[in-house]
């Protein structure tokens, strides 16, 4: 069965620092990868996603960036992290299937710039 | 643009009770739809979800849901509630020809022993 990991799952940051959060998915090839971000009442905004490996598209434009080095890997960065960046980060995969998939969501990672 | 309403924000509820969150979506085409869940420091998890066929989604925990195409609905119930049933529930959206997963802001439900 599929399964997806997210690291780490909770970290505290200085306004400044770089990020580096990290998405893996496992019993799956060619996945479609999705990087959300969950504010408190407000839902999942999706900010990037990738049907392959180097192939971003990016949804919302801000402080943060995407790369897929790995067919199941999906990392999302920062060079210099905000106040703003704070929150919760979910990672997703789906399988490519015409219109019909269906996500499905790792565990999360908290995130807090100080 | 397209959006996805969920009409409560927070909603409390006495074990037993019957419960129904709205959902409504705007998209003029075809779509799918979906139910998510977050239990209290969990991952958020597909409870069901609709691409076609029977209206009438059966989901995991006794869950359904009804796609009513003429009011752009897709409100989910439950009989009887548990306290386990205690969560966050997303409506998420997804038009069928290339569009994104949309989700609503989600709603609270608390269940009372």
């Amino acid at each position: 069965s599929q399964t997806i990991h997210q690291w780490p799952a909770t970290l505290v940051q200085p306004v400044g620092s770089p990020l580096s959060l990290e998405c893996t998915v496992e019993g799956t090839s060619n996945p479609n990868l999705y990087w959300y971000r969950q504010a408190a009442g407000r839902g999942l905004q999706l900010l990037f996603y990738s049907v392959g490996i180097g192939q971003i598209s990016s949804e919302v434009p801000q402080n943060l960036s995407a790369s897929r080095p790995q067919d199941r890997q999906f990392i999302l960065s920062s060079k210099k992290l905000l106040l703003s960046d704070s929150g919760f980060y979910l990672c997703a995969w789906s399988l490519p299937g015409g219109g019909r998939e269906t996500q499905y969501f790792g565990p999360g990672t908290r995130l807090l710039v100080l | 643009a397209q959006s996805v309403s969920q009409h409560n924000h927070h909603v409390i509820l006495s074990e037993a009770a019957s419960l129904e969150l709205g959902c409504n979506y705007s998209y003029g085409g075809t779509v799918n739809l979906f139910w998510y869940v977050q239990y209290p420091g969990q991952h958020l998890q597909l409870l069901l979800k609709y691409f076609s066929g029977d209206p009438l989604v059966k989901g995991i925990k006794g869950f359904e849901a009804e796609f009513i195409k003429s009011k752009f609905s897709f409100n989910l119930r439950k009989p009887s509630v548990q306290w386990s049933d205690t969560a966050e529930y997303f409506c998420a959206v997804n038009p069928l020809l290339g569009g994104k997963l949309i989700f609503g802001q989600g709603t609270e439900l608390s269940v009372k022993p």
